[in-house]
């Protein structure tokens, strides 16, 4: 089955820092993967798509890697604030076809600390 | 431009009862898509309308959920004889045609079970 695994532990890291969350995921490699960003009592909201054939995608302080060899996707946000404390979940597309069916991980809670 | 809406917010009601989510997705959005998160767990896949139809209705968890979506805009959820089970965020996402990589998530309604 096509799966997406996230750290379930809080990530807890200090104003300034790069902060990396991890995305594995099983089977064959999705067409793209999503990162989305979920503060409590709300809905995600899209940060950035990266595609099979990227290697690596940038938006701001965002970074986003793709390695289909170890089946990994890394979400890197540099200089970190306090207001980048949240979820982060990470999806995959359901199989081969664009339906746009997601397939999300649990999410990381990230804690950005003044 | 106004985003993907979702009514209720919030929803508590008692076992065995009918309840009906209603989701407003972004004007001119194509594909509508419904989704449950329970707490710490990341959203799962309930269904996706391509216009009017349900395109993908897999997740649905058994036949006491039904989604409708009769003018290819507004859908709702519809949930009969509810569970304490079924307590959990409900959430809608739209995208515009050809384009389902980019789903854009509604608020959510909280729905209870007492």
């Amino acid at each position: 089955s096509q799966k997406i695994e996230q750290n379930s532990e809080a990530l807890n890291i200090q104003e300034g820092k790069t902060a990396t969350l991890t995305c594995n995921y099983t089977n064959y490699s999705p067409a793209y993967l999503q990162w989305y960003r979920q503060d409590p009592g709300r809905g995600p909201v899209f940060l950035l798509l990266i595609r099979e054939n990227e290697k690596e995608k940038r938006k701001e302080r965002l970074k986003v890697t793709f390695d289909t060899t170890l089946k990994q996707s890394l979400f890197h946000i540099t200089a970190s604030q306090p207001a980048d404390s949240a979820t982060y979940l990470c999806a995959r597309i359901h199989g081969s076809s664009n339906t746009g069916k997601l397939i999300f991980g649990q999410g990381t809670t990230l804690q950005v600390k003044p | 431009g106004a985003g993907v809406s979702q009514t209720p917010s919030n929803k508590v009601t008692e076992k065995g009862k009918y309840v009906e989510l209603r989701c407003d997705p972004i004007s001119g959005h194509t594909a509508l898509y419904w989704y449950r998160q329970s707490l710490g767990q990341g959203p799962e896949f309930l269904i996706y309308f391509q216009g009017t139809g349900a395109a993908d209705d897999s997740g649905l968890p058994n036949d006491r959920f039904f989604a409708v979506r009769p003018e290819g805009s507004v859908s709702t959820l519809k949930i009969q004889r509810t569970e304490r089970g079924d307590s959990a965020m409900y959430l809608c996402a739209s995208s515009p045609r050809g384009e389902a990589d980019t789903q854009y998530f509604g608020p959510g309604t909280r729905l209870t079970v007492l």
